[in-house]
C-alpha cells in the first residue's frame, strides 16, 4: 500500500512564524505536490515537483516555498505565516505514466493566529 | 478561471437512492477524468476514473458517465448507503506531459437512513 504521511495532523501558528509542513511518501514515486483545501473552493494546487530538486508552480504559489532535497520528502515552507493561510494542506504523490493516480496523505489542518 | 465546474454543491439522498453528481469541464486536451471520495479526517482517495475512450465505466455501485461533445462528466452512486456520506471531488487532468490535475469545488453527499 502506498502510504504518504504529513508531519503534523493539526498545527497552530502565530502571524509572522515561519512554518514547516513535511510530507514523506513511500513508494518511490518521482511526483509530489501539495494542495490547500478550502471549503467551497475545492483543492487547490500550491506548488509541485516532478524529481529531487526540482519544483513547479502551482495555481496558488505566492506566500509559499517549497523544497525537495530527497525524493521521498517534500516541504511546504510558509516564510511568514498570516492569518489567510489558514486551511488544510495536502500533500499527495504520483508515479510515471500509466498510473496516474494521486495518493493523498491526511492532511495538517493550520491555524494561524 | 475555474476549469472544472461541479455540482450541486451539497446532495442529501435516501439511502437505497441514486446520487448523482455532475461535471463539466472547458479544457479539450483533457483526457483523464478521474473522482475522489474524502471521508471526514482523512486525504481524499481515488474511487473511480474514465479516459474519453469509453463513455461510461462501473465499478460495483459506482458509475461514470461521460459525453465527450458536451464536455460534461457525471457520477452515479447506486443504491446510495449511508457509508458513502463524504465529499466527491471530479477532476481532470492532460495525461501527457502533464502533472496537474485540475479539481472541482467538491460535493458534500449525505445519505440518509
Amino acid at each position: 500500500d502506498v502510504k504518504v504521511t504529513q508531519s503534523s495532523r493539526y498545527l497552530v501558528k502565530r502571524t509572522g512564524e515561519k512554518v514547516f509542513l513535511e510530507c514523506v511518501q513511500d513508494m518511490d514515486h518521482e511526483n509530489m505536490f501539495w494542495y490547500r483545501q478550502d471549503p467551497g473552493l475545492g483543492l487547490r494546487l500550491i506548488y509541485f515537483s516532478y524529481d529531487v530538486k526540482m519544483k513547479e508552480k502551482g495555481d496558488i504559489p505566492e506566500g509559499y516555498s517549497v523544497s525537495r532535497e530527497k525524493k521521498e520528502r517534500f516541504s511546504l515552507i510558509l516564510e511568514s505565516a498570516s492569518t489567510n493561510q489558514t486551511s488544510m494542506y495536502l500533500c499527495a504523490s504520483r508515479g510515471v505514466r500509466p498510473h496516474y493516480e494521486q495518493y493523498f496523505g491526511p492532511g495538517t489542518r493550520l491555524t494561524v493566529t | 478561471q475555474q476549469q472544472v465546474k461541479q455540482s450541486p454543491q451539497s446532495l442529501i439522498v435516501q439511502k437505497g437512492g441514486i446520487s448523482i453528481i455532475n461535471c463539466a469541464y472547458e479544457n479539450t486536451a483533457f483526457d483523464y477524468f478521474p473522482w475522489y471520495q474524502q471521508f471526514p479526517g482523512k486525504g481524499p482517495a481515488l474511487l473511480i476514473a474514465i479516459r474519453p475512450d469509453v463513455s461510461e465505466k462501473k465499478e460495483g455501485r459506482f458509475t461514470i458517465s461521460f459525453n465527450k461533445s458536451a464536455k460534461q462528466f457525471s457520477l452515479h452512486i447506486m443504491d446510495s448507503q449511508p457509508g458513502d456520506s463524504a465529499t466527491y471531488f471530479c477532476a481532470a487532468s492532460k495525461e501527457a506531459g502533464s502533472y496537474q490535475l485540475t479539481f472541482g469545488k467538491g460535493t458534500k453527499l449525505s445519505v440518509i437512513p
